[in-house]
């Protein structure tokens, strides 16, 4: 099966801009996840879509950070505007109902911020 | 709020040889998943092994190995016979089972094969 598609691969944006990343998991997962890592730190849980409700955005920062996933399939994450210590790899995961055998991640969006 | 500890931050090995990287969780739930991922240097989090809170046996997937210990609150990964293809970072990461739940992950470890 394909695998959980990110784009673009690398950002380099000036602080106050805006920067949006592109997520399509695999085909038939109803649950789209979207990680920041942190240079040095483990992955954090920004917001969890099951198909096209949001279950947990406890942590997104939401005066700057926006998401949605149209449709339950693909996803956007969306910063604006950005600042430096935006700078981390976005993950997206995506995983089927029964999720307790771990989700599938793509090969994230590593964004600068200068 | 559950916790997940890696407290090695860097590891090596020789090639060949086993290794053991520990992790430690705090929780107040009996049901519940831990896993293994690593991540190489291309960023995808690759599933290593996974194992059931419930289920006392500890897990095993080829080379990898598990010691679940569920009274500690560790749940160590050893690789047996290190490849150079095994360096990568590793994260322990712990899920509940219910509804809604999500992934935790500790800081990782860097674990380095040398040849």
């Amino acid at each position: 099966e394909a695998g959980v598609a990110q784009s673009p691969r690398y950002k380099i944006i000036e602080k106050r801009q805006s920067v949006a990343f592109w997520c399509n998991p695999i085909s038939g997962h109803a649950t789209l996840y979207w990680y920041q890592q942190i240079l040095g730190q483990g992955p954090k849980l920004l917001i969890q879509f099951q198909n096209n409700g949001v279950v947990d955005d406890s942590q997104l920062p939401k005066d700057r950070f926006s998401a949605e996933r149209l449709k339950g399939v693909d996803s956007t994450l969306k910063i604006q505007p950005a600042k430096l210590e935006d700078s981390a790899v976005y993950l997206c995961a995506s995983s089927p109902i029964s999720r307790y055998y771990g989700y599938t991640f793509g090969s994230g969006t590593r964004l600068t911020v200068v | 709020a559950q916790t997940v500890t890696q407290s090695q931050p860097e590891m090596s090995v020789q090639e060949a040889e086993t290794v053991t990287l520990s992790c430690t969780y705090d929780t107040s739930e009996s049901n519940y998943y831990l896993f293994w991922y690593k991540q190489p240097p291309s960023r995808q989090m690759i599933l290593v092994i996974r194992q059931e809170a419930y289920k006392q046996q500890n897990a095993t997937e080829n080379r990898f190995s598990v010691n679940f210990q569920k009274a500690a609150k560790s749940f160590s990964l050893k690789i047996s016979d290190s490849q150079l293809g095994d360096t990568a970072m590793y994260f322990c990461a712990f899920m509940k089972k219910e509804y809604g739940n999500k992934l935790v992950f500790g800081a990782g470890t860097i674990l380095r094969v040398k040849s």
